[in-house]
């Protein structure tokens, strides 16, 4: 039990184009989902930690209109990564947190961006 | 803000010997915090955590320690094997009212493990 899927797994794009990243929990439900940005060689860095139903809250630094999210199940949240740059190509990931009680997160496989 | 910091960065140990792994936090109100190995290109495996009410667990080769007065814990992997090679990161998830359990992360350190 308890998995995350992001589709897609790679993307290629041209600049000034958006992206869509999608998250899934596969066999529960996810009271919070969390996206977070990795770039060759470091840390997870936060980027937005999203309630179903309501408008996700951002950490610093993270332009919300750069990079819309819609949580608009349980099951499903989004990132789309609007018009890209090659400064956005990174390693995306999302993790989610179940319903009742549990505070682990769960980690999707990441999606590879890269903005040519 | 609340802050993480982990170290090594880089860690090389021989087969079979062990390994320490630290991270100190600033947010006194943590509460949780897990370990997290991860491949390159994959995601973070969880391996091990533990909650601010213990102060140590053990799971087979690996172990945690926390030390609420000093604000550090640690992970402790014994008997190293080359497939524990990785690069593994701590976390901490702050408590409060308006928290969602969000974590922040240590930079990582890469564990090197030479046959």
């Amino acid at each position: 039990g308890a998995v995350v899927s992001q589709h897609p797994s790679r993307v290629i794009c041209k600049s000034g184009t958006s992206v869509k990243i999608e998250c899934r929990s596969l066999d529960f439900q996810a009271t919070t989902m969390f996206w977070y940005r990795q770039f060759p060689k470091q840390s997870l860095m936060l980027m937005a930690t999203s309630n179903e139903g309501s408008k996700a809250t951002y950490e610093q630094g993270v332009e919300k209109d750069k990079f819309l999210i819609n949580h608009a199940s349980l099951t499903l949240s989004t990132l789309t990564v609007t018009s890209a740059h090659p400064e956005d190509s990174s390693f995306y990931i999302c993790s989610a947190r179940r319903l009742a009680g549990v505070v682990e997160q769960f980690f999707g496989p990441g999606t590879r961006l890269t903005v040519l | 803000g609340e802050n993480v910091e982990q170290h090594p960065s880089t860690l090389s140990v021989q087969e079979g010997d062990s390994a320490v792994i630290k991270c100190t936090y600033s947010d006194s109100a943590s509460n949780y915090f897990p370990w997290y190995k991860q491949e390159l290109g994959k995601r973070p495996q969880l391996i091990i955590d533990i909650r601010s009410n213990v102060g140590e667990k053990k799971d087979q080769r690996i172990a945690v320690t926390l030390n609420k007065t000093a604000k550090h814990f640690s992970l402790h992997i014994t008997e190293t094997q080359p497939e524990d090679s990785a690069v593994y990161f701590c976390a901490a998830r702050a408590r409060g009212s308006s928290n969602t359990g969000k974590l922040i992360f240590g930079q990582g350190t890469t564990l090197q493990v030479k046959p």
